[in-house]
């Protein structure tokens, strides 16, 4: 069980907008620590999605777009398309474990 | 263009162990990390370590400490997990991920091809 919660699935009709959100605590994105999201299509290694203060790699859409409060982040996804349907994961920092990086447990999102 | 390159897929005995190499290429002389994650199948994302192979200094979760060794060669550029006492349990696709230098969130931006390793008597 991850020091970060996801919701297991969301689901959007296309062109709707949807919310992926991140739950943690104040050992790690209560305490100001970076929250990045990943994509992940079945059979195939994720993808690096929203990094950092609402960064993008090259390719990502401005649809996704990430907001960050407490000890709470969100993942939105507006003007929802097909290839959208996916799995997500967001990573951050928690101060209560050793090593540098844990996930969330994963959201299902699918497109009606 | 940073890509890494994987080993190809192991089938594994209980209580043996695996070596996976990650070969890098694209990337610049600078303290970058390779950061190791796995996936069991159906299950989601799971954090092992990293290394920062210009100075050779690894990090590991707790769940891994003491059974996974990772370490990196600077001349070919390889990075390797080493993972032993191998359970069923630890059956999964293994990725290896480029970090870039200098931050807190050792997260993933380039990622390997994953190799599965399989644990079966």
């Amino acid at each position: 069980q991850s020091v970060l919660t996801q919701p297991p699935s969301v689901s959007g009709a296309p062109g709707q907008r949807v919310t992926i959100s991140c739950t943690g605590s104040s050992s790690n994105i209560g305490a100001g620590y970076d929250v990045h999201w990943y994509q992940q299509v079945p059979g195939t290694a994720p993808k690096l999605l929203v990094y950092g203060n609402n960064d993008r790699p090259s390719g990502v859409p401005d649809r996704f777009s990430v907001s960050k409060s407490g000890t709470s982040a969100s993942l939105a996804i507006t003007g929802l398309q097909a290839e959208d349907e996916a799995e997500y994961y967001c990573q951050s920092y928690d101060s209560s474990l050793s090593g540098s990086g844990v996930f969330g447990g994963g959201t299902k999102l699918t497109v009606l | 263009q940073v890509q890494l390159v994987q080993s190809g897929a192991e089938v594994k005995k209980p209580g043996s162990s695996v070596k996976v190499s990650c070969k890098a290429s694209g990337v610049s002389f600078t303290s970058y990390a390779i950061t190791w994650v796995r996936q069991a199948p159906g299950q989601g994302l799971e954090w092992m370590g990293g290394i920062i192979p210009i100075f050779g200094t690894a990090n590991y979760a707790q769940k891994f400490q003491g059974r996974v060794t990772l370490t990196a060669d600077k001349s070919t550029s390889t990075a390797y997990m080493e993972l032993s006492s191998l359970r069923s349990d630890d059956t999964a696709v293994y990725y290896c991920a480029y970090t870039p230098p200098n931050t807190i969130v050792w997260y993933a931006v380039y990622w390997g091809q994953g190799t599965l390793v399989t644990v079966s008597s």
